[in-house]
């Protein structure tokens, strides 16, 4: 079935400094992504839609100069969370599907921990 | 935009009984609802959907209905096991467009 692989799976980070969180669709092309972000005990929060060749769209309240998002390729997505703070710690996840598949597929997720 | 709303927010059965978990969404354009059990520090995973031209689709021992009219769709899960103890969450998408996901269930199966 399709598989899309994230990585890292964990990261801890200082304060200011910045991470990039990769998505990859193995053996399907992806031309939408999807970023979900999820605090302990609760639910995938829509960040933001990925679109292979063009810009992300955001959801509300999310800042699009914080969490930059790239998809230069079909099979490739990422995340960058700028100048990371504490709040930012999180269990970051994407989701992908592939057309021939039905359903979404998440990536294994990324701990997040800032300190 | 759509609002999920799942409940309950946990629910404890004993092995062998039956649980139900229900959703309703907000947003009449939706038509495509999957539901995905999370176990702690994984991934989420696809374990049955169903669209909006069905009405109730079935895959051993876990069922989902849908009633469009009333926006509300439940997940049944018969004859639980404990490796059945999981988060449960629901999600409604429009043409597979944005998944607006439920607040989870938490559902533990005790032996």
């Amino acid at each position: 079935g399709a598989v899309v692989s994230q990585h890292p799976s964990w990261v801890i980070c200082k304060s200011g400094t910045s991470v990039k969180i990769e998505c990859r669709s193995l053996d399907f092309q992806a031309t939408t992504m999807f970023w979900y972000r999820q605090f302990p005990k609760q639910s995938l929060m829509l960040m933001a839609t990925s679109n292979e060749g063009s810009k992300a769209t955001y959801e509300q309240g999310v800042e699009k100069d914080k969490f930059l998002i790239n998809h230069a390729s079909l099979t490739l997505s990422t995340l960058t969370v700028t100048s990371a703070h504490p709040e930012d710690s999180s269990f970051y996840i994407c989701s992908a599907r592939d057309r021939g598949a039905y359903g979404y597929t998440f990536g294994s997720g990324t701990r997040l921990t800032v300190v | 935009g759509e609002n999920v709303e799942q409940h309950p927010s946990t629910l404890s059965v004993q092995e062998g009984d039956s649980a139900v978990i229900k959703c309703t969404y907000s947003d009449s354009a939706s038509n495509y609802f999957p539901w995905y059990k999370q176990e702690l520090g994984k991934r989420p995973q696809l374990i049955i959907d169903i669209r909006s031209n069905v009405g109730e689709k079935k895959d051993q021992r876990i069922a989902v209905t849908l009633n469009k009219t009333a926006k509300h769709f439940s997940l049944h899960i018969t004859e639980t096991q404990p490796e059945d103890s999981a988060v449960y969450f629901c999600a409604a998408s429009n043409n597979f467009n944005k998944f607006y996901f439920g607040s989870g269930t938490k559902l533990n199966v005790k032996p």
